[in-house]
């Protein structure tokens, strides 16, 4: 079983839906959680790190489930600039090592 | 301010010829990572750097590759006699010490002919 797996989609959906990714997570251990974007041929960029009591940023929910050992990005009101790669970055404890997962591609139509 | 630069954006080689990679942190970032990513493929860590420690070098996958980290500031990832498997983005990230957060760089587009 990977580290760290993500569906890797398509999920293509209209503009103003809400859509929501899941990654799973193998390493009970694992202490730090964070979703990056990544826009074609551009760099990864985070775009947030995901706490235990979950948090909220704008549209963006993320959630951190450890007993399922899965994390969770919620987007809201879908916009066309939020097409992208959602990748999924998991760190364990006691080391700096991340672990990142393949990404999820969104598409968001008109 | 700044972000990670890295350069040079592009680098097209012939096999067997060696190249360098320059990657140049956020100020004040004490942590730097190197990663390549192939074509639809997820990142691959390549070597970690911290401070004045001694580099984490496990993801290295051969010992054509290499690289250094001068001053705690700049870093250059050295490929030796380039495979054509070696054709990948080469990311650089940089982090605080103490966080996890990783500021990536626009990256070095190797092609190897």
């Amino acid at each position: 079983r990977k580290e760290v797996e993500q569906d890797p989609g398509p999920f293509n959906v209209p503009e103003g839906a809400t859509v929501a990714f899941n990654c799973t997570y193998s390493n009970s251990a694992s202490q730090s959680f964070f979703w990056y974007r990544q826009d074609c041929r551009k760099e990864p960029k985070l775009l947030m790190s995901v706490y235990s009591s979950g948090n909220e940023d704008g549209r963006f929910t993320a959630q951190l489930n450890r007993a399922s050992q899965y994390i969770s990005l919620l987007i809201r009101d879908s916009k066309l600039s939020d097409s992208a790669t959602y990748l999924c970055v998991v760190r364990r404890g006691g080391s700096y090592i991340p672990t990142f997962g393949r990404g999820t591609s969104l598409i968001v139509h008109p | 301010g700044a972000g990670v630069s890295q350069s040079p954006s592009n680098k097209v080689t012939e096999k067997g010829k060696d190249v360098e990679l320059r990657c140049d942190p956020i100020s004040g970032h004490t942590a730097l990572y190197w990663y390549r990513q192939s074509l639809g493929q997820g990142l691959e860590f390549l070597i970690y750097f911290q401070g004045n420690s001694a580099p984490d070098k496990s993801g290295l996958p051969s010992d054509r590759f290499s690289a250094e980290r001068t001053g705690g500031s700049v870093s250059t990832l050295t490929i030796q006699r380039t495979q054509q498997e070696d054709s990948a983005v080469y990311l650089c990230a940089s982090s605080l010490l103490g966080k996890y957060e990783q500021y990536f760089g626009p990256g070095t587009r190797l092609t190897v002919t």
